[in-house]
C-alpha cells in the first residue's frame, strides 16, 4: 500500500522555537507539497518541490523554509514558531502533470 | 489566478436522501479536476480525477461530473459512513503541478 508518512500526528511547541516537519513517500514521486489547513481558508500551498533540491514557494511561504536532501523526503521547518503558524500541515506527493497528490495523515501544530 | 469555489459550504442529508455538491472552478487551462474525502482530523483521500468535459466517473454511491465550468459530485442513497468534507481541487496548465482547493462541503448524513 503506497504511502505518504508524516512524522508526528500531534506537535506543541513554544513561540520561537525551530520546528521541523518530516515527510517520507515510498512512491519514487519527483513532485512533493507542504499545505497547511485552517478553518474557513481551506488549504493552502506553503512550498514545494520537483526535484532533489529543488523547491519553489507557493502562496503563502513566509516564515518557513524547506529542505529536500532526498527524493522520498521533504522537510518543512519554521525558522522561529509563532501563534499564528498553529494548525493542520499536510504533505502530498505527486506522480507528476495530470496526477492527483497522495497526502500523509497530518500533522496538527500547536504553538503556545 | 485560478479559483475553485464549493456549495454549499454545508450540507445535511438523511440516510437515502440523495443530493450533489458543487464545483465552480475559473483556470487558464484545465489540466484535471480532483475530488478528495476527507474525514475528521486525517490527511484527504483521492476519489476521482476528470479531465475533460462531459467525463463522468462513479465509485459505489458517488458520481463525478465535468462542464467547461463547473463539477458535480452526485451522491445517491448516501449512507451515514459518507459523512466527510469533500474537497474539489483543480491542475491548471502550465501549473507546476500545483493543485488549487476549495473549501470543501461538510457532509452530514444522518442515520
Amino acid at each position: 500500500d503506497v504511502k505518504v508518512t508524516q512524522s508526528s500526528r500531534y506537535l506543541v511547541k513554544r513561540t520561537g522555537e525551530k520546528v521541523f516537519l518530516e515527510c517520507v513517500q515510498d512512491m519514487d514521486h519527483e513532485n512533493m507539497f507542504w499545505y497547511r489547513q485552517d478553518p474557513g481558508l481551506g488549504l493552502r500551498l506553503i512550498y514545494f518541490s520537483y526535484d532533489v533540491k529543488m523547491k519553489e514557494k507557493g502562496d503563502i511561504p513566509e516564515g518557513y523554509s524547506v529542505s529536500r536532501e532526498k527524493k522520498e523526503r521533504f522537510s518543512l521547518i519554521l525558522e522561529s514558531a509563532s501563534t499564528n503558524q498553529t494548525s493542520m500541515y499536510l504533505c502530498a506527493s505527486s506522480a507528476g502533470a495530470g496526477y492527483g497528490y497522495t497526502f500523509g495523515s497530518g500533522t496538527r501544530l500547536t504553538v503556545v | 489566478e485560478d479559483q475553485v469555489t464549493q456549495s454549499p459550504e454545508a450540507l445535511r442529508l438523511q440516510e437515502g436522501e440523495s443530493s450533489s455538491l458543487n464545483c465552480s472552478y475559473t483556470v487558464s487551462g484545465l489540466r484535471g479536476l480532483f475530488w478528495y474525502r476527507q474525514d475528521p482530523g486525517k490527511g484527504p483521500e483521492f476519489l476521482f480525477t476528470l479531465y475533460s468535459a462531459g467525463e463522468e466517473k462513479e465509485k459505489e454511491r458517488l458520481k463525478a461530473t465535468l462542464t467547461k465550468k463547473e463539477s458535480f459530485l452526485h451522491i445517491t442513497a448516501p449512507k451515514p459512513e459518507d459523512s466527510a468534507t469533500y474537497l474539489c481541487a483543480v491542475q491548471a496548465l502550465g501549473s507546476n503541478y500545483k493543485l488549487t482547493f476549495g473549501k470543501g462541503t461538510l457532509l452530514t448524513v444522518n442515520p
